[in-house]
């Protein structure tokens, strides 16, 4: 079964304006992490943020927002203030238990930025 | 502070041959993780090591094996290599107990043909 499901497999957007890119996922178990990482035409996987699936708060850095919705079983990416730059691809991931090393990876959407 | 590094960047193979790729992980990090990212998809697990052993596996083939050395560096070895082999291989590293925190490598491109 897919644990992660992204339904976006591109996106554009306007230099200086934000995006969402869109993550939903599915697991049983109460505790989890979720990750995404941005990706580059090198190849590279960078990682962006992490929340945690008792965080509270939904977790923030820099340019980078994590809109956690737990009920809907949601982790939506929010990149502000959008720079060429980002051009990317773009993968949600989840890991589920603190034990559990197999981390699951969305198909990825791929972000244009215009400018 | 070098990250990690992987080699080769890409690899040519034949269908049925056997191929070895490497990956040295971020300096202080103990965790080595390996994924199989097949085109216009996300990466999926191979294994991970640590201690020298293979601590869990995904859902890959015993054709895939690995290794980890005492300097922490680790290796994948992928045996009759199949068409369907053909992707980037990417390596991560993590911090002492905190494997969780995965550090990519730029991975190696291998093309079974």
């Amino acid at each position: 079964a897919q644990k992660i499901t992204q339904t976006q497999p591109g996106m554009f957007v306007q230099e200086k304006e934000a995006v969402t890119l869109d993550c939903t996922y599915d697991t049983s178990d109460q505790s989890y992490g979720l990750f995404w990482y941005k990706q580059p035409s090198s190849g590279e996987m960078i990682f962006l943020i992490y929340q945690g699936s008792y965080d509270e708060q939904n977790a923030t850095e820099g340019r980078y927002s994590l809109n956690f919705q737990k009920a809907r079983k949601s982790a939506n990416l929010v990149i502000s203030a959008s720079q060429l730059g980002d051009s990317a691809m773009y993968f949600c991931a989840m890991r589920e238990r603190p034990n559990n090393n197999d981390m699951r990876f969305g198909a990825g959407t791929r972000l244009t930025v215009k400018p | 502070d070098a990250g990690v590094t992987q080699s080769p960047t890409h690899l040519i193979k034949t269908r049925g041959q056997q191929v070895t790729l490497r990956c040295s992980p971020k300096s202080g990090h103990d965790t080595v993780s390996w994924y199989q990212q097949a085109l216009g998809q996300g990466p999926q697990f191979i294994f991970q090591y640590y201690e020298e052993e293979e601590r869990q596996r995904g859902n890959f083939p015993d054709r895939f094996s690995g290794h980890q050395f005492p300097n922490y560096s680790s290796e994948l070895n992928v045996n009759a290599l199949l068409l369907g082999d053909s992707a980037l291989y990417l390596c991560a590293s993590s911090p002492p107990g905190r494997s969780y925190e995965q550090y990519f490598g730029p991975g190696t491109r291998l093309t079974v043909t």
